[in-house]
């Protein structure tokens, strides 16, 4: 089912708390990717990773941070500095330039 | 950067019509133009693509066309089934550009009609 794994599916957290989404893949590739999906908003990049210990900023970083220790895994975190943080997130993984990028099952967060 | 428009947001068509959902770019230099579908509550699965060097491909009931002249490609599904119904994301390639240069477009809700 793709090598991409998010968890949890669900999340839900209080205003004002800082939160990390997982993402894990088991496909060898180098470049990661994290996107926010919002209603009638399409896919928008918030970080990406081109390799381990690098990582560099999409479209709508702010409150929003990242790591890339190990190859297989770049969580996100949503600080409590994301304005609007409920939201569907996707995380994805591509081999390398000319590859098709493939999504995670992505993780729905609610903060009320 | 990249600009992606998509349309339309919402499409609508009885069961065994075809389909087609048309998306513009403005960086000439775009070079690769996948097209993604989202079932509900589900990742986006990559459905077909096209490079620039071609005009057309095709893939059973699925089509891509692209006139880089004018900038544009479209997805073209013919005959229709109720499976087919879900979102539809375009999106086009900047080469050189970081994150692999993808640039989406923001979806067309398909929905098919019995």
């Amino acid at each position: 089912d793709g090598g991409i794994t998010q968890s949890p599916k669900y999340l839900f957290r209080k205003e004002g708390q800082n939160v990390t989404l997982s993402c894990e893949q088991n496909l060898n590739h180098d470049a990661m990717y994290w996107y926010r999906q919002d209603p009638g908003q399409g896919l928008r990049l918030i970080y990406y990773s081109q390799i381990v210990n690098d990582f560099q900023k999409g479209d709508i970083a702010e409150g929003y941070s990242v790591s890339r220790e190990k190859k297989e895994s770049f969580p996100l975190t949503v600080t409590s500095a994301q304005k609007n943080p409920t939201a569907f997130y996707l995380c994805a993984s591509r081999a390398g330039a000319g590859h098709e990028q493939y999504f995670g099952p992505g993780t729905r967060l609610t903060v009320t | 950067g990249e600009n992606v428009e998509q349309h339309p947001s919402t499409l609508s068509v009885q069961e065994g019509d075809s389909a087609v959902i048309k998306c513009t770019y403005s960086d000439s230099a775009s070079n690769y133009f996948p097209w993604y579908k989202q079932e509900l509550g589900k990742r986006p699965q990559l459905i077909i693509d096209i490079r620039s060097n071609v005009g057309e491909k095709k893939d059973q009931r699925i089509a891509v066309t692209l006139n880089k002249t004018a900038k544009h490609f479209s997805l073209h599904i013919t005959e229709t089934q109720p499976e087919d119904s879900a979102v539809y994301f375009c999106a086009a390639r900047l080469p050189g550009g970081g994150a692999d240069g993808l640039t989406f477009g923001k979806g067309t809700h398909l929905i098919i009609q019995p």
